[in-house]
C-alpha cells in the first residue's frame, strides 16, 4: 500500500535552515513526490514536483530557499534563511494508479 | 495563468447531495492535464477525492468512491463535484486542482470553498 509518512511536528529558528522529511512505503522508493505548502487560514500551495534522483521542478514564483532532495524512499524539503511567513504545514503527495496520496502533513514553527 | 474557482452551496443538509463546480479561466480545461477535487476538514489533513480527464475519464477515492461523481462541462470550462448522502463528516474545505507535472507543468489550486453539512 502506498503511504507517505511525515513527522507531525518541526522547528527552526529565524535565519536558519530546516530540513523536512517524506518517507515512502517499502516498495515504492522510485516515486516522484511533490510538496505543498499550506499558510494559516490558506488553501495549499504547489511548492515542488520532486523526482526519486533529487531533481526537482518548482512551482511559479518559488524562492530559491526551497529546495528538494532525495536518498532512497526518503524525501526532503529544505527551507534555507527561514522567514516567518514559513510558518505553516508542509504536505508532500505523491500520485499512485489513477491516485492521489497525501502525507499528514509537518506543522513548522519558526522561533 | 489558469485560475480556478470553486463555487456552491456552502451549507448542505445531512443525507443530502453537496454539489460544488470549478471554473476554469486563463485556460482550456481541454488541455492535457487532469483535473482534481481535494478536501480538508476543519483542522484536519488533505484528502484526495477524485480527478477527471477533459475525455470523461475519472478515478476516484475508494474511501468515497460509491458517492462521489465527478464531470467536465467544456462549454462552460468547468468540472463538477457530486457527493450523495453527506453527513457531518462531510463538513470540510473543498479545493479543486489542475494537475499538469505530468507534462512537465506545475499543481495548481483553487482557493477553497466551506461546505458545512448540518440541519
Amino acid at each position: 500500500q502506498l503511504v507517505l509518512t511525515q513527522s507531525p511536528s518541526a522547528s527552526a529558528s529565524l535565519g536558519a535552515s530546516v530540513k523536512l522529511t517524506c518517507t515512502l512505503s517499502s516498495g515504492h522508493s522510485s516515486y516522484a513526490i511533490a510538496w505543498h505548502q499550506q499558510q494559516p487560514e490558506k488553501g495549499p500551495r504547489y511548492l515542488m514536483k520532486l523526482n526519486s534522483d533529487g531533481s526537482h521542478s518548482k512551482g511559479d514564483g518559488i524562492p530559491d530557499r526551497f529546495s528538494g532532495s532525495s536518498s532512497g524512499a526518503e524525501r526532503y524539503l529544505t527551507i534555507s534563511s527561514l522567514q516567518s511567513e514559513d510558518e505553516a504545514d508542509y504536505y508532500c503527495q505523491t500520485w499512485g494508479t489513477g491516485s492521489w496520496v497525501f502525507g499528514g502533513g509537518t506543522k513548522l514553527t519558526v522561533l | 495563468q489558469v485560475q480556478l474557482q470553486e463555487s456552491g452551496p456552502g451549507l448542505v443538509k445531512p443525507s443530502g447531495t453537496l454539489s460544488l463546480t470549478c471554473a476554469v479561466s486563463g485556460g482550456s480545461i481541454s488541455s492535457s492535464n487532469w483535473w482534481s477535487w481535494v478536501r480538508q476538514p476543519p483542522g484536519k489533513g488533505l484528502e484526495w477525492i477524485g480527478e477527471i480527464y477533459h475525455s470523461g475519464s475519472t478515478n476516484y477515492n475508494p474511501s468515497l468512491k460509491s458517492r462521489v461523481t465527478i464531470s467536465v462541462d467544456k462549454s462552460k470550462n468547468q468540472f463538477s463535484l457530486k457527493l450523495s448522502s453527506v453527513t457531518a463528516a462531510d463538513t470540510a474545505v473543498y479545493y479543486c486542482a489542475r494537475d499538469a507535472t505530468a507534462a512537465g507543468g506545475g499543481l495548481y489550486w483553487g482557493q477553497g470553498t466551506l461546505v458545512t453539512v448540518s440541519s
